[in-house]
């Protein structure tokens, strides 16, 4: 399973760090993705670490979002940057295997407002 | 990036019907590279299906999937009461992954 924690109130331009800890399987193994979800929206595709550490990203988020992992710890983070209003959502970190998502956590709220 | 239309965008049905959910895609999507998920309120999304047709592990087996190109299907071949919820399909053919917008199975 993972489960996500991190988020919370933050004022536009701010910064957050998720996390993703991982059990039952290593982090540094699979592909790990983040997937967000505004309010009463759709799905969006966030994020993806590859197992040889490539990582990937939104044309939404790139330049202010950053994935990573620690190792030693099993866990994935997102590290979000000049935050936007329209970054408000539930972030949901998930075990990627090649593309489709088949482990989800249960997701970490960010809510960017002043 | 591939732009995946889901059709309808509600669907009302009684328990133990059949559910027929599209979802088109903008360009033919390589390899069959598509999935499914089930989300019901305040949850995580669930993998139904990938390779838009093999069923994810405990899937039951009223749920199928099929399709390939630019067209895929699920269908929930008898409705019960737990799968009324959101669908999305999402493709993984091409870079970026995108979801379509869902499609809402209510109760008639």
């Amino acid at each position: 399973q993972v489960v996500e924690t991190g988020g919370g109130l933050i004022q536009p331009g701010g910064s957050l760090r998720l996390s993703c800890a991982a059990s039952g399987f290593f982090v540094s193994s699979n592909y790990m993705s983040w997937v967000r979800q505004a309010p009463g929206k759709g799905l969006e595709w966030v994020s993806v670490i590859y197992s040889a550490g490539s990582t990937y990203y939104a044309d939404s988020v790139k330049g202010r979002f950053t994935i990573s992992r620690d190792k030693s710890k099993n866990t994935v983070f997102l590290q979000m940057n000049s935050l936007r209003a329209e970054d408000t959502a539930m972030y949901y970190c998930a075990r990627d295997l090649a593309g489709y998502m088949d482990v989800w956590g249960k997701g970490t709220t960010v809510t960017v407002s002043s | 990036e591939i732009v995946l239309t889901q059709s309808p965008g509600t669907l009302s049905l009684s328990p133990g019907e059949r559910a027929t959910l599209s979802c088109r895609a903008s360009q033919s999507i390589s390899s069959s590279f598509l999935a499914w998920y089930q989300q019901k309120p305040g949850q995580a999304p669930r993998l139904l299906i990938y390779g838009a047709s093999s069923s994810a592990t405990g899937i039951p087996d009223r749920f199928s999937g099929s399709g390939s190109g630019t067209d895929f299907t699920l269908t929930i071949s008898r409705l019960e009461p737990e799968d009324f919820a959101v669908y999305y399909c999402q493709q993984y053919g091409s870079s970026p992954r995108t979801f379509g917008q869902g499609t809402k199975v209510e109760i008639k």
